[in-house]
């Protein structure tokens, strides 16, 4: 089964800046997804990254706070911009299988903004 | 829009001791996954059930999915200090969007 790398695993940052967070695929997958995870609560999808077209964002996230990148099939990044105590958390990709797998996921990057 | 609600949301148990989580949908589902995160890990795919009334069996875990395909369980048989973790269901709907349960963290006393 395909694999995916998540980098950085974890970052301290200052308020007012921005981190990018790297998702690489071995294989090609047709779509991706970013969710956010508070610590000890459940996952909430931010967006859903297709290659070549835009990325569709759920409700309460902006592509202004959170550019995605989808360059290719195996390939993608999420920019935290501007960054505020309120954005530390953890940071999932994830890709799915098709309709008949469960979704995979990267192992997370730990953001804390101080 | 479509909520999954499960509970409980902690439950601590003896080491042997059965566990069980419940899953709720407010909308019928095409099918439902489960999901496991150790601490500090990230979430793991286990199963997907599709079928209304499905049971499936992985060792000491059996998955159900309901007859109005609304709701889902996920039973463990006398629990391990392995089986420590936070389990999620995830709802599909028509709409072929994934929606993630509030989780149930799982505590096993040795």
């Amino acid at each position: 089964s395909a694999v995916i790398s998540q980098k950085p695993s974890r970052d301290i940052c200052q308020r007012g800046t921005s981190l990018t967070i790297q998702c690489q695929v071995d294989s090609q997958v047709t779509m991706m997804f970013w969710y956010r995870q508070q610590p000890g609560q459940s996952l909430t999808l931010i967006a859903t990254a297709n290659q070549g077209s835009e990325a569709t964002y759920e409700s309460g996230f902006v592509i202004d706070k959170f550019p995605i990148s989808r360059p290719n099939l195996t390939f993608s990044t999420l920019t935290v911009s501007n960054m505020s105590p309120e954005d530390s958390s953890i940071y999932l990709c994830s890709f799915g299988t098709g309709p008949t797998g469960g979704y995979t996921f990267g192992s997370g990057t730990r953001l804390t903004v101080v | 829009g479509q909520q999954v609600m499960q509970i409980p949301q902690y439950q601590h148990v003896q080491e042997g001791e059965d566990f069980t989580t419940y899953c709720n949908s407010s909308t019928t589902l095409s099918n439902i996954q489960w999901y496991k995160q150790r601490p500090g890990g990230h979430p793991v795919f286990l199963i997907q059930l599709v079928k209304s009334g499905e049971v499936k069996k992985q060792k000491r875990l059996t998955f159900q999915f309901g007859e109005a395909k609304k709701n889902s369980s996920l039973h463990i048989t006398a629990t391990q200090t392995t089986d420590v973790g936070t389990y999620f269901c995830a709802g599909r709907s028509a709409g072929n969007m994934l929606t993630f349960g509030g989780g149930t963290r799982l505590m096993v006393k040795p």
